[in-house]
């Protein structure tokens, strides 16, 4: 049984440049978040994704938005990236009648992102 | 703003050693404590707390919340090399805000 799968694992752009990370979320499971993690931070909610809607949203610009697909993939888009958007953007899943708990989340490995 | 701090940022102890991690928030909407390791890259679920006083275990790591002083505190018993890790606390309130981690080194 595949866990939480993320592509790429890695990526380098420039500023300005526009970025999409995509995520396959653990079979069974058709809720989906996003989070950004800073190097030495700790994981900060960009948004939460559940029937092909944003659900809820933290504390991000409008830069940064998303897709939910109707087989519960999901896409994190980037514009006009910015030096400090270089992170490890980890995707959970979670089904849906934990979407609120957040209990046993499945986290993806990541994608690093690098902005030079 | 949510706050969750966790202390200390990072440790380094010998195998058997026991160890006591701490967290401490400050949420609008508490709904339930949650511990993780990361090691590497994908945080794995540990435990999750939402009453006072009721201690979770699973072998040789414990957790307890206590909600009058906001905190909660992870121990790791007997440790071994493979518990070298990140251990990330979160707190849910509909969404999950995490600490900064607190980086535990196991020596042989």
């Amino acid at each position: 049984d595949a866990g939480v799968t993320q592509s790429p694992t890695h990526l380098i752009k420039t500023r300005g440049q526009q970025v999409t990370l995509r995520c396959s979320p653990k079979s069974g499971h058709d809720t989906v978040s996003w989070y950004q993690q800073a190097l030495g931070q700790g994981p900060q909610f960009i948004f939460q994704y559940y029937e092909e809607e944003e659900r809820q949203r933290g504390n991000f610009p409008d830069r940064f938005s998303g897709h939910q697909f109707p087989n519960y993939s999901s896409e994190l888009n980037v514009n006009a990236l910015l030096l400090g958007d270089s992170a490890l953007y980890l995707c959970a899943s979670t089904t849906r009648d934990r979407r609120f708990t957040n209990e046993k989340l499945f986290f993806g490995s990541g994608t690093q992102l690098s902005v030079l | 703003e949510d706050k969750v701090v966790q202390s200390p940022l990072s440790l380094v102890v010998h195998e058997g050693d026991t160890v006591t991690l701490n967290c401490s928030y400050e949420v609008t909407n508490f709904r339930s404590l949650l511990w993780y390791k990361q090691e590497k890259k994908a945080p794995t679920f540990l435990f999750m707390l939402t009453s006072s006083g009721i201690e979770k275990k699973s072998g040789r790591l414990s957790s307890i919340l206590d909600k009058k002083e906001l905190s909660s505190i992870l121990n790791i018993t007997a440790t071994q090399t493979g518990d070298s890790a990140i251990y990330l606390c979160a707190v849910n309130d509909y969404k999950l805000s995490f600490g900064a981690g607190t980086t535990v080194t196991v020596r042989a």
